[in-house]
């Protein structure tokens, strides 16, 4: 079985912040890692994927995050935050050895607010 | 292109009654997931389409859900007769179906927000 946590279910942090949200993950095999954003009014969209090779992801809008897989963590990061990040973010993992491709497990999601 | 949609986007309806969700995965994709979120709780997996057959329908609540895919296109998710406890979003998503290992991106609609009062 799998789970995630995310640590947080609301974070501000000011316009040019560090962005740091929290994803811990439970799996019994390798894990394939993402993390969603989910706007005001849309679908959930890809930030980014962790899959296999380089442990440091780069994803869209300039966030990134690292698979570190003896903290079993899969933190988001973005340098300096901009008011159109605000949104809600989710960590997920899926199951890699059994295909199951895209059935995801997500984490309860952290709403992030940015501050002038 | 144009993404996954889903109607209707909002649904307000009493205990007991019916509702049918429906989900338009992009074309060409033969994968087809539905999940769902309860207010305040993560966002839980229901099922997998692999064109018309259901794959993995593990996630299912009770029998009162039906989830369609005739043809292999669109999705129905019906619920029948609806409890408090159903309130919540459901989503859709798809994606291509490859061989084997990790499927492509997976393409996640708006989401259809279910009031049951």
């Amino acid at each position: 079985a799998q789970s995630v946590t995310q640590l947080g279910s609301h974070v501000s942090v000011s316009e040019g912040a560090l962005v740091l949200l929290r994803c811990n993950y439970s799996s019994s095999v390798p894990p394939y890692l993402f993390w969603y954003v989910q706007y005001p009014n849309q679908g959930l969209q890809l930030l980014l994927k962790y899959t296999t090779g380089a442990t440091l992801v780069k994803g869209i809008n300039g966030f990134e995050a690292e698979f570190k897989k003896s903290e079993t963590s899969f933190h988001l990061t973005k340098p300096s935050a901009h008011m159109s990040d605000a949104a809600e973010y989710f960590c997920a993992v899926s199951d890699r050895v059994t295909g199951g491709g895209n059935k995801l497990t997500f984490g309860t999601g952290t709403q992030l607010k940015v501050e002038l | 292109e144009a993404g996954v949609t889903q109607f209707p986007s909002h649904s307000v309806i009493e205990k007991g009654q019916t509702v049918t969700l429906r989900c338009d995965p992009i074309s060409g994709h033969d994968n087809l997931y539905w999940y769902r979120r309860v207010m305040g709780k993560e966002i839980k997996f229901l099922l997998h389409f692999v064109k018309e057959s259901k794959q993995d329908e593990s996630g299912m609540p009770n029998n009162r859900f039906l989830a369609e895919r005739t043809g292999g296109t669109y999705s129905t998710l019906k619920v029948q007769p609806a409890e408090l406890e159903d309130s919540g979003v459901y989503f859709c998503a798809s994606s291509h179906l490859v061989g084997t290992g990790l499927n492509t991106e997976a393409f996640f609609g708006q989401g259809t927000r279910l009031t049951v009062v």
